[in-house]
């Protein structure tokens, strides 16, 4: 499809595991974005991509979560020991990057990948 | 205090009736403000995106600025059924890091 995919969309792990969760953005899109919905609540922002390189990683709670980002195409996004508080729904955007991915860009968002740890 | 500020809802409206969404916020440095749409398991869709102060329109839907009184509003004209949805007040900083707030669950009842 041409939007954003988002892998597993549903993962559940138990305390102490590691998982990842895969972002492919729409072909072409230079910029690519994390985000954490947790339960009724707001996005909150965790990382920004500008090609492999992260600009803007001020979003990253802790040192357990990481991302990169490899032929300016696939992300991965990796909690290590996952703890119950990192349960929430990880979205994934991209845009074009032609402006620097500053506003002047529409984020497309990928529908998200549920994870609940035990 | 978040820095964005918006009532969880649920708000529920009849068909045809205007709903009404707003935020609040308290950083005063927020220049660009944007309305997303996101439907139940689905990713956030962008509907509408100001500059500062002012009003916009697009079709059944106005966005208002008032940077002043740091408040935003969307308005839902005809509203729908399939206007059922969170709604997310977004605003950013030069750049691109957005800062969402807690959505509004809005409900339009046939």
């Amino acid at each position: 499809g041409a939007g954003v995919s988002q892998s597993p969309s549903n993962k559940v792990t138990e305390k102490g595991k590691d998982v990842e969760l895969r972002c492919d953005p729409i072909s072409g899109h230079t910029a690519l974005y994390w985000y954490r919905q947790r339960l009724g609540q707001g996005l909150e922002f965790l990382i920004y991509f500008q090609g492999n390189s992260a600009p803007d990683k001020s979003g990253l709670p802790s040192d357990r979560f990481s991302a990169e980002r490899t032929g300016e195409s696939v992300s991965t996004l990796t909690i290590q020991r996952t703890q119950q508080e990192d349960s929430a729904v990880y979205l994934c955007a991209s845009s074009s990057g032609l402006a620097g991915g500053y506003f002047q860009e529409t984020q497309y968002f990928g529908p998200g990948t549920r994870l609940l740890v035990l | 205090q978040k820095e964005v500020e918006q009532d969880p809802g649920p708000l529920s409206v009849p068909e045809g009736a205007i709903v009404s969404l707003n935020c609040t916020y308290s950083n005063s440095a927020f220049q660009y403000f944007m309305w997303y749409r996101q439907y139940s398991r689905k990713g956030p869709e962008l509907l509408m995106y100001t500059y500062s102060s002012g009003n916009k329109e697009d079709g059944r839907f106005t966005a208002q600025v008032d940077k002043s009184s740091k408040y935003i509003s969307l308005f839902i004209r005809d509203s729908q059924p399939s206007d059922s949805a969170t709604y997310l007040c977004a605003m950013m900083l030069a750049g691109n890091k957005l800062t969402f707030g807690g959505g509004t669950r809005v409900l339009v009842k046939p």
